[in-house]
């Protein structure tokens, strides 16, 4: 079945940029949406924002101007880059895969069926 | 931007059932999603477009959507259902979160 596998540094310095990577194995990483989601330590899940295959993203009002995902359906990976990063910005990060659409009388859904583990990174000096 | 919410805490007796509750304006125009994470794990589907249940999800969990109200119901609760568990919906194409909602089983 599919799986995730998040990568990246898991320490960042205050003001650089945190990028991670997220493969997808056993499956196509085509038709479907990819998001990725964090988690402050004790806290909830914050969407941080998603990709299509196609290229098409969009991003969590509240951080979009830092934000940049891209992917390589080449490689079957996905990737975050999250910039000018503060403590606030450590958290668990998660990719998931997601099916979106319409039903049948065009209302939409989106839900994420598959995760990975989750990635610790920790922004300090 | 919208806003879901949920209680910040539920208490079940083993065997009982258990209600979650996510609120939300007009939530039921919308199709949520609810998912359960244990302790140092992610997330789980448990529940998608208000009621469906992913392969391997037990019957005893269930979910409704009407009004501004959804709600993820877990009957005959066990050990094993304690966890927290957030609501999802999809709004003008963003992902909303509920805050979470901590199941205790006692």
């Amino acid at each position: 079945q599919v799986q995730l596998q998040e990568s990246g540094p898991g320490l960042v310095k205050p003001s650089e940029t945190l990028s991670l990577t997220c493969t997808v194995s056993g499956g196509s990483i085509s038709n479907f949406y990819w998001s990725w989601i964090r988690q402050i330590p004790g806290k909830g899940l914050e969407w941080i924002g998603y990709i299509h295959n196609s290229g098409s993203t969009n991003y969590n009002p509240s951080l979009k101007s830092r934000v940049t995902i891209s992917v390589d359906t080449s490689k079957s990976q996905f990737s975050l880059k999250l910039t000018s990063v503060t403590a606030a910005d450590t958290a668990v990060y998660y990719c998931a895969r997601a099916d979106s659409g319409s039903d049948a009388t065009s209302h939409p859904y989106y839900y994420m069926d598959v995760w990975g583990k989750g990635t610790t990174v920790t922004v300090s000096s | 931007s919208y806003e879901l919410t949920q209680p910040p805490s539920v208490s079940v007796s083993p065997g009982q059932t258990a209600s979650i509750t996510c609120s939300g304006d007009k939530l039921g125009d919308k199709y949520v999603s609810w998912y359960k994470q244990k302790p140092g794990q992610s997330p789980v589907l448990v529940i998608y477009r208000d009621n469906k249940r992913p392969s391997g999800i037990p019957e005893r969990l269930s979910g409704s959507n009407s009004g501004n109200t959804a709600t993820l119901t877990i009957s005959g609760a066990q050990a094993m259902d304690e966890a927290d568990y957030y609501c999802q919906a999809w709004d003008s194409r963003t992902v909303v979160f509920g805050g979470g909602t901590k199941l205790t089983v006692l």
